[in-house]
């Protein structure tokens, strides 16, 4: 249990679905992050919020849309996803601004998304 | 461009010891990080160097050069529990955390 929570599990969704990824931590900490993991590939960072505000958005494709409406959650509302974006969904937390190990991010367990 | 490269795979035996690698090419460094990860769950931290030499905590060990811009995490008395992918990963100049891929290791009786 790290402190941070991810719902659903799993997700099965069609082309044409509309559906969200909820993330909570509740650890009090400052930064919330989106990544997208899939196989033999290295951690995509997708979204990051510092204090609610949306600091990085790395390319990502805009039938993925971020919300954090306070910092202890976020969303990642999904539509018209392709059979690429089938992946892990992790969100992360940490606390920004301090000494260096406040740059430890604290993982949840993940969404695996599938889409057919 | 930024790059942390180790190895894809590696396979060890259960009481043995096993060095995972990991080179970084970042603009900036400000800390290397080691996460575990079991299959279907979420990364949790290993170990954390900014200043080169050995880290040691328990049968986990984490090792930092930033002059040859490599780190190695070394884990003794290796148990089956320890079969997991271990993920590096570099704090460059911008605070953000540029991963490797993982390294999946497996532990054999």
């Amino acid at each position: 249990e790290t402190g941070v929570t991810q719902t659903p599990r799993h997700l099965v969704m069609g082309m044409t679905n509309k559906k969200s990824l909820k993330c909570e931590q509740h650890l009090g900490h400052n930064a919330m992050y989106w990544y997208k993991q899939s196989a033999k590939k290295p951690l995509e960072l997708m979204f990051v919020y510092n204090f609610k505000e949306q600091t990085e958005n790395n390319s990502v494709p805009s039938r993925f849309s971020p919300e954090c409406p306070n910092s202890s959650h976020l969303f990642l509302h999904l539509h018209t996803l392709q059979p690429e974006d089938s992946a892990l969904y992790l969100c992360a937390s940490s606390q920004e601004g301090g000494e260096d190990r406040g740059h430890e991010q604290y993982f949840g367990p993940g969404t695996r998304l599938t889409v057919t | 461009g930024q790059n942390i490269d180790q190895p894809t795979e590696m396979t060890a035996t259960e009481g043995a010891i096993v060095q995972i690698n990991c080179t970084y090419q970042t603009s900036g460094f400000n800390g290397l990080f080691w996460y575990q990860q079991h299959a279907g769950e979420a990364p949790t931290f290993l170990s954390y160097n900014v200043l080169d030499g050995l880290e040691e905590k328990g049968r986990f060990s984490s090792f930092l050069s930033r002059s040859k811009g490599y780190s190695y995490l070394l884990l003794k008395e290796l148990q089956m529990k320890d079969s997991a992918s271990y993920l590096c990963a570099v704090l460059d100049s911008n605070y953000q955390l540029i991963w490797g891929a993982g390294t999946k290791l497996i532990i054999k009786p």
